[in-house]
């Protein structure tokens, strides 16, 4: 079935910078397009990057410059590095997987990234 | 962009009574393969996002048979043959036709 585990949320002050993780395990991890998306405390979902299964990537506008999304397939890892971080980043972060137009159909349990002074 | 548009944003329902849910996208999601590219999904409270309905109508693994969803046109509607307990959370519908990829507003479905 496929588990996706995210690490390294927390707080960072405005302009800091953030690693997340996310450790994938169960399937084929390189057979996969791989999505990050966001969701601030009691609001909706929000696509923040792609990758795909040749490394080819995406960003939504709200990240592009700022955030670099990254996999490494002989880890297993998808990353989502965050510079020049800004209290509208501050969201629980989930790492997705995308079998290509069958849904994103594995999710992880999140992430909290916190942006204050 | 492509802007999704759900509605109601707020459903109380009675188990044991049918429900939907519609989703408008602002532009045509079908490709060339003849798939329309919308997906469903459930959010229970406190937990993450799980996927229900893929390209438009197919119901992913493990779904229960209860949901079903149609498509016309650009108009996307999630079915509820007769909602259960479990059923509340929010449901999102989500455009996978090309990124950025872009979530409707959600609705929240709770028991009446």
């Amino acid at each position: 079935e496929g588990q996706l585990v995210e690490s390294g949320g927390g707080l960072v002050q405005p302009g800091g910078s953030l690693r997340l993780s996310c450790a994938a395990s169960g399937f084929t991890f390189s057979n996969y397009d791989m999505h990050w998306v966001r969701q601030a405390t009691g609001k909706g979902l929000e696509w923040v990057a792609d990758v795909g299964r040749r490394g080819d990537t995406w960003y939504s506008d709200s990240v592009k410059g700022r955030f670099t999304i990254s996999r490494d397939n002989g880890k297993n890892s998808l990353y989502l590095q965050m510079n020049s971080l800004r209290a509208g980043d501050t969201a629980v972060y989930f790492c997705v997987r995308d079998p290509a137009g069958h849904g994103m159909d594995v999710w992880g349990q999140g992430t909290t990234v916190t942006v204050s002074s | 962009d492509i802007v999704m548009t759900q509605s109601p944003l707020f459903l109380p329902v009675t188990p044991g009574e049918p429900a939907s849910i519609s989703c408008r996208s602002s532009q045509s999601l079908l490709y060339r393969n003849g798939y329309n590219y919308l997906d469903w999904y459930l959010q229970k409270p406190g937990r993450s996002p799980q996927l229900l309905i893929y390209l438009g109508s197919n119901r992913a693994s493990g779904v229960p048979d209860r949901f079903s969803g149609s498509v016309s046109g650009t108009d996307f509607t999630l079915h509820i043959s007769r909602v259960e307990a479990e059923d509340v959370g929010v449901y999102y519908c989500m455009q996978a036709l090309q990124n950025p990829r872009t979530f409707g507003q959600g609705t929240k479905v709770e028991i009446k």
